[in-house]
Order: structure tokens, then C-alpha cells, then sequence
């Protein structure tokens, strides 16, 4: 059975600092990761998609990296602002079934 | 705009009583699913359906029942509420594998 991971569940930083959001699974055979971004009472907003062969995505000031083999994945947020305070969700694809991390919750103050 | 429509976006039920959670898509997916999100818990898994006519079940299956009748809708039917039920629902489809999932905007629902 999959199991995903996030770390930290918390994490508070002063504007502007760069920041890494880790997550990790215990299966490698997985179609793709996804992070997503949810907002206090609203659905999941989708980040970064990649793909199993591919080894990162990148999207303005977000880059996720992909290691399959160690069955880890980072998120990069570059230049931290208050609007990127918000839930972030890991999820990897395998047959039929996504598995999620229980999220970083992520605030970022002014 | 294309998407994943759910309905409703709140609701309160008292313990016994059934419901059935809409959810709609337009953008021609096969695959749709059903999740479940519990603090502290992440989403997990309801039910699933791979096509028209075929379902399946999930992580957390308890309680719950889906039928395919069309591409485009799925629909989660809670048999008798229970205030373990409590929880925030979520529709999800995607072209498995291949392009991620996009998630409706969630149903609140309480049990009472």
C-alpha cells in the first residue's frame, strides 16, 4: 500500500524567503506526483504535474523535483509572499488510486 | 468553463437520513473518483469508476454507494448518515496517468 509523507506538517517564514516542502513515498511505481495548493475551506488547486520519466516542473516561482527511486519529491517556492500562505498537498498517481500526504500548512507573514 | 462540478456545497444531515452528492464533468474524462477529507488525515479514496458502468471501491468504501451511468456525472449516495460521515467531499476526475486529476470545489457535509 502507498503511503505518502509530508514534512513538515507546519511551517511559518518571514516574506520573501525561499522555502522547501518535502514529500516522500514508499512505492515507486507511480504514473506521476502532483502538488496542490488548497486554500482554508476550498478545493485543491493543482501546482505542478510531473510525469514519472520526468525529473522536475517548473512554474514561475515554484519548481517540484522528482526522485523516484528514492521515492521523494521537493517543492521550491522562490521568494516567499504572504499569498502563498495555504495548504500544500503532495499526491502521487499509481493504478487507479491517487495517494495523498496529509499536507504542509504553510504561512507566510509580512 | 470546463471542469468538475459539485453540488451541494454545504450540507446538514441528521443521523439515519440519505443524500445523494453530485458531481458533473466536461471534459470528457473516463476516469472520475470519490474522495474524503478529515483533518489531519489527507483525502481518501471512496469509490472510483474507470468508465460508464464500471465502479469500484476505495480505501474507505463503508456507507457509500456510486453508479456510472454516464460519462459525465458520478454520483456518491450515503445510504443512513452517520456522524462518522462528517467530512468534506471531493470529486475528482483525470485521463488516468496521463494528465493529473482536477477536483471539484467539495461538499461540506455534516452529520448531526
Amino acid at each position: 500500500k502507498q503511503e505518502v509523507t509530508q514534512i513538515p506538517a507546519a511551517l511559518s517564514v518571514p516574506e520573501g524567503e525561499n522555502l522547501v516542502l518535502n514529500c516522500s513515498f514508499t512505492d515507486s511505481a507511480i504514473y506521476n506526483l502532483q502538488w496542490f495548493r488548497q486554500d482554508p475551506g476550498k478545493g485543491l488547486t493543482s501546482l505542478l504535474l510531473i510525469q514519472s520519466s520526468q525529473r522536475e516542473q517548473t512554474s514561475g516561482r515554484l519548481n517540484a523535483s522528482l526522485d523516484k527511486s528514492s521515492g521523494r519529491s521537493t517543492l521550491y517556492i522562490a521568494a516567499s509572499q504572504p499569498g502563498d500562505s495555504a495548504t500544500y498537498l503532495c499526491a502521487v498517481e499509481g493504478d487507479n488510486d491517487m495517494r495523498f500526504g496529509a499536507g504542509t500548512r504553510l504561512t507566510v507573514k509580512p | 468553463n470546463a471542469g468538475v462540478t459539485q453540488t451541494p456545497k454545504f450540507q446538514v444531515l441528521k443521523t439515519g437520513q440519505s443524500m445523494t452528492l453530485q458531481c458533473a464533468q466536461d471534459m470528457n474524462h473516463e476516469y472520475m473518483s470519490w474522495y474524503r477529507q478529515d483533518p489531519g488525515m489527507g483525502l481518501r479514496l471512496i469509490h472510483y469508476s474507470v468508465g460508464a458502468g464500471i465502479t469500484d471501491q476505495g480505501e474507505v468504501p463503508n456507507g457509500y454507494n456510486v453508479s456510472r451511468s454516464t460519462t459525465e456525472d458520478f454520483p456518491l449516495r450515503l445510504l443512513s448518515a452517520a456522524p462518522s460521515q462528517t467530512s468534506v467531499y471531493f470529486c475528482a476526475s483525470s485521463y488516468e496517468g496521463l494528465g493529473g486529476y482536477t477536483f471539484g470545489s467539495g461538499t461540506r457535509l455534516t452529520v448531526v
